[in-house]
């Protein structure tokens, strides 16, 4: 089965600085990969990525995919302690499913 | 727009009892999928229904199982529960159609504790 992983496992940061969050997988039927937050309840959606070299963001984060390198990258400035959680990135097969493959995530800590 | 909603959120059962979580999906989405959530896996897929249909299934042992009912709505049981099965088990729907790639959002999980 496909294999996500997830650098670092865990990021203690200070509020203001810039923290990028990496994602690889391995490929044999890739669809697309998405990007989770999670603090202490479910796994909220960040971003959906399908196309190699677009950039998408959403404020301070934004996250892009290399489909040829296999791996994705999660940038966020300007951390806040809100930004506190673990981050997941998933991937999604091909195949007419729905099915995710989660990585372990990055637990991230923005001290103030 | 209402999101997806589980129930119950909390539970706690003993060893070899069984039990049923539901999952209601934001409206318009077909596709239900159910992951089980633990500190030592993180999370894992256990399977997906749309339009009634399971479309794939996880590595999970037979006790559990799932449904989902004409209005998407879905179900999963666990019979025979052991300790290892405390989780936090989390439903996430789409739109789920093949063509084209679809977000997919969380409810809010449902954490069972097997004593």
């Amino acid at each position: 089965e496909d294999k996500v992983v997830q650098s670092p496992l865990s990021l203690v940061v200070h509020e203001g600085d810039t923290v990028t969050l990496n994602c690889s997988y391995e490929v044999t039927n890739f669809r697309s990969l998405l990007w989770y937050k999670q603090e202490k309840k479910a796994p909220t959606f960040l971003f959906m990525l399908t196309s190699s070299g677009i950039e998408k963001k959403s404020g301070r984060l934004s996250s892009i995919l290399d489909k040829k390198e296999l791996f994705s990258i999660l940038n966020i400035t300007a951390t806040q302690t809100g930004d506190s959680a673990v981050y997941l990135c998933a991937e999604r097969w091909q195949g007419g499913s729905e099915k995710l493959v989660f990585g372990k995530g990055t637990k991230l800590t923005v001290n103030p | 727009k209402a999101g997806v909603t589980q129930t119950p959120r909390y539970l706690i059962k003993t060893r070899g009892q069984q039990v049923t979580l539901s999952c209601s999906p934001i409206s318009g989405h077909r596709s239900v999928s159910w992951y089980q959530q633990t500190p030592g896996q993180g999370l894992q897929f256990l399977f997906e229904y749309f339009s009634e249909t399971q479309r794939n299934k996880g590595n999970f042992p037979g006790r559990f199982s799932g449904r989902q009912f004409s209005n998407s709505r879905s179900e999963m049981n666990v019979s025979t529960l052991e300790l290892g099965d405390s989780a936090l088990y989390l439903c996430a729907s789409s739109l789920g159609r093949i063509q084209g790639d679809h977000e997919q959002y969380f409810g809010p999980g449902t954490r069972l504790t097997v004593t």
